[in-house]
């Protein structure tokens, strides 16, 4: 299994309060994505990155900023949360050279988040 | 428009029984992959079977078996044999663009089957 940490594994939170999502990889994988799962809807890229300090926004990435200063650590942040932001967060991560076969993506435990 | 459409948001199944999870996609890339994921009740998602666009057989991966049908569209998952362990949600996902290449994913909404005794 790909090393892949997700902390804190639940949270339960104030509107209004930041809330910060760490992604810790031990596996070098160049690409780092974050997902937000919401019954009904699968799951959904929030943001993405391709490199240190290299991101781009995904489909629903308002109200979500990310940041990557090393290889292992991809952070999403909730500047301020709200009820809409309660869900489950996967981080996951993929590379096309050290994934060779399908260049699939791997997956954390995820992190359940409530915002009251 | 939706790049992955799941339509069954639940389906029952016999144990011992197939069952065949439907999944169609959407891309004017020649290059894509598609796979199934299974997510239990734990939580985690689990790598299943892959299948890409270029691939002339079906996949196979123990009881997991993709049908691809490219004139179609379409990536449907058939368990056989199904097990109480089978109960779980099932996702429908396709990487767009070539294998390797930086690729974003895109998935369904996800198919709950449930396994009866």
């Amino acid at each position: 299994d790909a090393g892949i940490t997700q902390s804190p594994r639940h949270k339960v939170t104030e509107t209004g309060t930041p809330v910060t999502l760490r992604c810790h990889q031990t596996e070098n994988h160049r690409y780092m994505y974050w997902y937000r799962q919401d019954p009904g809807h699968g799951l959904r890229l929030i943001h993405y990155s391709y490199g240190v300090k290299d991101t781009d926004k995904g489909e629903v990435s308002d109200g979500y900023s990310v940041s990557r200063s090393k290889t292992e650590d991809f952070l999403l942040t909730l500047e301020s949360a709200t009820s809409s932001q309660t869900s489950v967060y996967f981080c996951a991560i993929s590379d096309p050279i050290l994934a060779a076969s399908y260049n699939e993506q791997f997956f954390g435990p995820g992190t359940r988040l409530t915002v009251l | 428009a939706q790049k992955i459409t799941q339509t069954q948001p639940g389906m029952f199944v016999q144990e011992k029984e197939a069952v065949t999870l439907d999944c169609t996609y959407d891309t004017s890339d020649p290059s894509y992959g598609l796979f199934w994921y299974k997510q239990p009740s734990s939580g985690e998602m689990i790598f299943l079977i892959y299948q890409g666009s270029y691939d002339q057989q079906n996949a196979t991966e123990g009881r997991y078996s993709l049908n691809f049908q490219k004139a179609r569209k379409s990536a449907n998952l058939v368990i056989s044999a199904s097990q109480l362990g089978d109960s779980a949600m099932y996702f429908c996902a396709m990487r767009e663009g070539a294998v390797y290449n930086f690729n974003k994913f895109y998935f369904g909404s996800g198919t709950k089957l449930n396994v009866k005794p």
